[in-house]
C-alpha cells in the first residue's frame, strides 16, 4: 500500500521568501517520490523525483526536495519564491517504482508581491 | 513536450448519455493511464493499460470503462454520464528504461461537464 498526505491545502509566501511545501508519504517497500506541479488550465509537469540515488534532489526551476526516510518525508523548498511559482503542486509517491502513482491531494501557493 | 494528445479538451454533455475521451500517444510506450481531477482530492487513477488490450481498474473505476485497441490509443468511456462525473480527465504515460526510473508524464487534460 502507498499514500501520500500534503500538510496544508494553500500556503502563501512574500516573493523572495522561503517556500517549504511537506509531504510525508507512506509505502511498504522503498518508494520513489515524485513533485509535480500545475499552473492554472494546464497539465502536470515534473518538478523533481527521488529514486533512491542521492537523498537530495534538484529540480527545475530552483526547487530542491530531501528524502528523509526517518522521517517519511519529501518536502519541497525554493530559498526565494518568484511570482512566478504561484500554481499547485503535488507529491506523488511509486512503491518500490511500480506501475502506479498515488497522489496527494495538492497544495496550492500563493506568492505576496 | 510528453507526446501525448487528449480529445476532447473540452465538453459539455447531459446526465445519462455516453462519452468518450481518447488519448493518442505518438512514442510507443507500454503504460498508459486516466487519472481524475478533483477539488480536495488531487489526482486519482480511474483505470490503466500495461499492453494491447491489458487494463486494469485503479481506485475509482466505478461507471467507467477502457479499451486499448492499439498501442498509441487509450480509450476512456463513461457509459452513462452522471453529474458525479464532472471533472478533468488527465491521460498519462509511463516512460521507463532510464536508470533513474520509471517517471509518469501528463497530458493537458480533458474538460467534462455533465449538465
Amino acid at each position: 500500500a502507498q499514500s501520500v498526505t500534503q500538510l496544508g491545502s494553500h500556503v502563501s509566501v512574500s516573493e523572495g521568501a522561503l517556500v517549504l511545501l511537506r509531504c510525508n508519504y507512506s509505502s511498504s517497500v522503498p518508494p520513489y517520490l515524485f513533485w509535480y506541479v500545475q499552473y492554472p488550465n494546464q497539465g502536470l509537469q515534473l518538478l523533481l523525483k527521488y529514486t533512491s540515488a542521492a537523498t537530495l534532489v534538484k529540480g527545475i526551476n530552483g526547487f530542491e526536495a530531501e528524502f528523509k526516510k526517518s522521517e517519511t518525508s519529501f518536502h519541497l523548498t525554493k530559498p526565494s519564491a518568484h511570482m512566478s511559482d504561484a500554481a499547485e503542486y503535488f507529491c506523488a509517491v511509486s512503491a518500490g517504482g511500480n506501475e502506479k502513482l498515488t497522489f496527494g491531494t495538492g497544495t496550492r501557493l500563493t506568492i505576496i508581491p | 513536450d510528453a507526446g501525448i494528445t487528449q480529445s476532447p479538451r473540452h465538453k459539455v454533455t447531459e446526465t445519462g448519455t455516453p462519452v468518450t475521451l481518447r488519448c493518442h500517444q505518438t512514442e510507443n510506450h507500454r503504460y498508459m493511464y486516466w487519472y481524475r481531477q478533483d477539488p480536495g482530492h488531487g489526482l486519482r487513477l480511474i483505470h490503466y493499460s500495461y499492453g494491447v488490450k491489458d487494463t486494469d481498474k485503479g481506485e475509482v473505476s466505478d461507471g467507467y470503462s477502457v479499451s486499448r485497441s492499439k498501442t498509441e490509443d487509450f480509450l476512456l468511456t463513461l457509459e452513462s454520464a452522471t453529474s458525479s462525473q464532472t471533472s478533468v480527465y488527465f491521460c498519462a504515460l509511463r516512460r521507463g528504461g532510464d536508470i533513474t526510473g520509471n517517471t509518469i508524464y501528463f497530458g493537458e487534460g480533458s474538460w467534462l461537464t455533465v449538465v
